[in-house]
């Protein structure tokens, strides 16, 4: 069975640091992962997908790794803002077209 | 307005009732999900639905059933609620998208969430 596990569960950082959170998979069978932005009262926004076959993807200051292999994905904020503030979940697609999530990190950017 | 839409957006209601949560999306997507999320952990699927003909169990489907009235509406019920059905629920459409060297990417996109609450 699929595990995603997200450490840490939390995190706080001044303005301006960039913001390294982390995502670990035990199945590296995987077809895709992708990080989620999730604010309080609000849905979950897709902010990037890696597809198996890539080693990263980048959307502005957001570039996120894959290493199936070992297992783990890394998204990097650069300059981080107050805005940024959040709880950001990772999720992996396997066999069965599903989406397993993990736990999620929440964010604090001090300004 | 918003692509998908739930309702209620919150709701308080007592052991024993039954209690219906409903989808409804614009994106035109045949793809739709139901999840919810506890403190600290992340989305767990309850039921998933590729048209309007085909309804899948997640993970944790038992004490929830769910109805595809149209492609774009996906209601999520609560025979008899329990406490610890208390969760923020979500809901999601998806498509799956072209065909690549590693799977489709089938993006999903998720509603606001639904706060239950069962006393």
């Amino acid at each position: 069975k699929q595990e995603v596990t997200q450490i840490p569960a939390a995190l706080s950082v001044p303005e301006g640091e960039n913001l390294v959170l982390n995502c670990s998979f035990t199945d590296s069978a995987i077809y895709n992962l992708q990080w989620f932005r999730q604010d309080p009262g609000k849905g979950l926004t897709s902010l990037l997908l890696i597809q198996s076959s890539q080693r990263e993807q980048t959307s502005g200051r957001l570039n996120a790794s894959l290493d199936k292999s070992s297992g783990r994905s890394t998204l990097y904020i650069a300059a981080s803002q107050p805005g940024d503030s959040a709880t950001y979940l990772c999720a992996v697609r396997a066999a069965g077209n599903k989406l397993t999530f993990g736990g999620g990190t929440r964010v604090l950017v001090k300004p | 307005d918003a692509d998908v839409t739930q309702t209620p957006r919150n709701r308080i209601t007592k052991t024993g009732k039954r209690i219906m949560l409903e989808c409804s999306q614009t994106k035109g997507h045949d793809r739709m999900y139901w999840y919810r999320q506890d403190p600290g952990l992340g989305l767990r699927l309850i039921y998933y639905s590729f048209d309007v003909k085909d309804i899948n169990k997640g993970e944790i489907s038992d004490g929830y059933s769910v109805s595809r009235q149209a492609q774009a509406k996906f209601s999520l019920s609560l025979e008899s609620a329990i406490p610890n059905q208390t969760a923020l629920y979500f809901c999601a459409t998806s498509d799956p998208g072209p065909q690549t060297s590693g799977g489709r990417t089938d993006t999903q996109y998720f509603g606001p969430g639904t706060r239950l609450t069962v006393l």
